[in-house]
């Protein structure tokens, strides 16, 4: 079954580097998409790709069947939902369960 | 500007009636979509249209009927609603199927 995996929850301090892994089993997928959702309002894709990539404090690692979202010098205000989702071709985007990280000071 | 909005943002209503949930987007995008958002926050896609045609329609009781009067909007049409169907509802649009995808704010419906 086409599916995303991701941990329910993740914990950090302030000023770490924090690491949110997430691997697929979906097939004919080849590019990652990471966003960030604060309840209610949008999610909001944080970066994206079918290879390593940057933007600002966020960075992506990438293998065929996995990857991870790093978020640089963590802030409280990062506290939020991280979303992992993959694109099957001839479908859609299909979204892990979500990530809730916790930021402590 | 709102790229993608959704109204309303809060809808409460009781079980057996029908409900619209209107969502627009002003990128000029091809493809628009629905996702519904349950209580353990699970995304989950139920309907892609892509230029007013329906490309994906997942496992969704036929309660639920998507329109789009044009390319700009995707609208949901939720007939005899029921206690399950409370939840987070989702619009999104992206310029082709395989392109990131930009989110409407959610429209959190609730049924007593």
């Amino acid at each position: 079954k086409d599916q995303v995996f991701q941990p329910s929850t993740v914990a950090s301090s302030e000023g770490a580097v924090v690491e949110i892994f997430c691997n697929h089993s979906v097939s004919n997928a080849y590019n990652f998409f990471w966003y960030l959702h604060f309840p209610g309002c949008a999610p909001r894709l944080l970066v994206k790709g079918s290879k390593p990539s940057q933007q600002g404090r966020y960075n992506m690692t990438y293998e065929r069947f996995s990857s991870s979202l790093l978020i640089l010098q963590v802030r409280e205000a990062d506290a939020a939902v991280y979303y992992c989702a993959c694109y099957q071709a001839g479908t859609a985007l299909i979204f892990g369960k979500g990530t809730t990280l916790s930021v402590s000071s | 500007d709102t790229a993608v909005s959704q109204t309303p943002k809060y809808l409460v209503t009781q079980m057996g009636n029908d409900k619209s949930i209107k969502c627009e987007q002003n990128l000029g995008h091809d493809t628009m979509y629905w996702y519904k958002q349950d209580s353990k926050k699970f995304l989950k896609i139920m309907f892609s249209y892509n230029n007013k045609e329906l490309i994906i329609n997942e496992t969704v009781p036929n309660r639920f009927s998507p329109k789009s009067p044009d390319k700009a909007h995707l609208n949901l049409h939720i007939n005899s609603l029921e206690l399950g169907d409370s939840a987070v509802y989702f619009c999104a649009s992206s310029q082709d199927e395989g392109s990131e995808q930009y989110f409407g704010p959610g429209t959190r419906l609730t049924v007593t």
